[in-house]
């Protein structure tokens, strides 16, 4: 069974600083995908980024990074010079491939930005 | 518009009712997801479909049923709503090459 741990309910951050959200994720599959979801205040799920398992190149969208850590099964997000905007739930997720599309997430980061 | 559509956002009904929760989508995505949402578990799945007239159970699918006699429709019920099923439900599909879940706005649904 997959599953994926967030282990930072809550996160601050200054405006303009960097921040980085912690996921780690538990598979025996070889190939799978991960993806960062941002959930703000209103409720909507936004697709904020995603690595596959197999690509070497950490996957950038913007202000948005992700830090893929295979080894170590992790897939952190980096949001880059953060904006009042940003405060938000974030959840990661994954994929298996062959696994019917479905997303396993995790339980959530909630981020608050501050002036 | 295009896009995935839920209806009702918001619903309150009594421990027993039947209730249904729509799901409505426009691009002919091959894949439906029912998720719900409560503080503290993320989103877990309640049911997926890969077609129409093809469904299968996710992590969290007693007292839930559901449907899918066309491919841009898939209905949620919930056949005699308990107050543990007050929660917000996500719709979401996606084409059948693997990407992103596309969601829609979320059903908040309070069982009394």
């Amino acid at each position: 069974a997959q599953k994926i741990t967030q282990t930072q309910p809550g996160m601050f951050v200054q405006e303009k600083e960097a921040v980085t959200l912690d996921c780690t994720y538990d598979t025996s599959d070889q190939s799978y995908g991960l993806f960062w979801y941002k959930q703000p205040s209103s409720g909507e799920m936004i697709f904020l980024i995603y690595q596959g398992s197999y690509d070497e190149q950490n996957a950038t969208e913007g202000r948005y990074s992700l830090n893929f850590q295979k080894a170590r099964k992790s897939a952190n997000l980096v949001i880059s010079a953060s904006q009042l905007g940003d405060s938000a739930m974030y959840f990661c997720a994954m994929r298996r491939t062959g696994g019917g599309n479905k997303l396993t997430f995790g339980t959530g980061t909630q981020l608050k930005v501050e002036l | 518009d295009a896009g995935i559509t839920q209806s009702p956002r918001y619903k309150i009904t009594e421990t027993g009712r039947q209730v249904t929760l729509m799901c409505h989508q426009t691009w002919s995505h091959s894949y439906m997801f029912w998720y719900r949402q409560d503080l503290g578990h993320g989103l877990r799945l309640i049911y997926y479909s890969a077609a129409a007239d093809i469904t299968d159970k996710g992590e969290v699918p007693d007292g839930y049923v559901v449907s899918r006699s066309k491919t841009e429709n898939f209905p949620l019920t919930l056949e005699s709503a308990t107050r543990s099923q007050t929660s917000v439900y996500f719709c979401a599909s996606t084409p059948a090459s693997p990407g992103e879940l596309f969601f829609g706005e979320g059903s908040r649904l309070t069982v009394l």
